[in-house]
């Protein structure tokens, strides 16, 4: 079955770096676009970034570009996130989620997330 | 303050019948797909709708989806307990070139 694990969270101090990975299993991982996706605690989803199926693309909320990276290695059927200059407002459960479905070439398909990974938690203290 | 427009809040009994809106722009709704998912305490969230008006196999015909210009809707016909959870709506966002997410409604079933 499709499946999606993350790993890498911890507890890091501001001004620090983590990088998260998010292993794949049970499709054809390089066909689709990936995303991470954040929750702060009792807040509601936030969009984060997401690669295209070749990693050549890639798109950034505001609020992290700059200091976040998205890359993928499809040998490996792993999604990463490298989190630099992490700020306490950092705090949140990352989730990576898979796009619901590949090689339509729309836009509007990107707001599609099927499925979605249980999620790792970041903690960035004040 | 998210981009897509919710109530924070919706409420019914069981059996009830239950609607919640989402409010965007030109960018986003008025232009591209509507996606609608539901985040259960400790869960991931699940997909609900996609493509505005399409449920995936697996979810209860009880969830529906629509969109009319630059606002969306999901209904939740004969309300039960185990639906209490928070609903979000998602789309992508041709002005800011990402995915907007709405604040999220959180649904009591009384």
């Amino acid at each position: 079955q499709v499946q999606l694990v993350e790993s890498g969270g911890g507890v890091v101090q501001p001004g620090r770096s983590l990088r998260l990975s998010c292993a794949a299993s049970g499709f054809t991982f390089r066909n689709y676009v990936m995303h991470w996706v954040r929750q702060a605690p009792g807040k509601g989803l936030e969009w984060v970034a997401l690669t295209s199926y070749n990693g050549n693309d890639r798109y950034y909320a505001d609020s992290v570009r700059g200091r976040f990276t998205i890359s993928r290695d499809n040998s490996k059927n792993t999604l990463y996130l490298q989190m630099d200059s992490l700020r306490v407002e950092d705090t949140a459960v990352y989730f990576c989620a898979r796009c619901g479905t590949y090689g339509s070439g729309r836009y509007s398909d990107l707001g599609w997330f099927d499925p979605w990974g249980q999620g790792t938690l970041v903690t960035v203290p004040s | 303050q998210s981009v897509l427009t919710q109530p924070p809040s919706a409420s019914g009994t069981p059996g009830q019948r239950v609607t919640i809106s989402c409010s965007g722009s030109s960018f986003n709704i008025g232009n591209n797909d509507v996606y609608w998912y539901q985040d259960l305490p400790g869960m991931a969230p699940k997909l609900l709708i996609y493509r505005s008006d399409q449920r995936p196999s697996g979810v209860p015909d009880r969830f529906s989806g629509s969109k009319s210009g630059t606002s969306a809707s999901l209904a939740i016909s004969g309300l039960r307990s185990e639906d209490e959870a928070d609903y979000y709506c998602a789309a992508w966002d041709d002005s800011l070139s990402g995915v907007v997410f709405g604040g999220g409604t959180k649904l009591t079933v009384l």
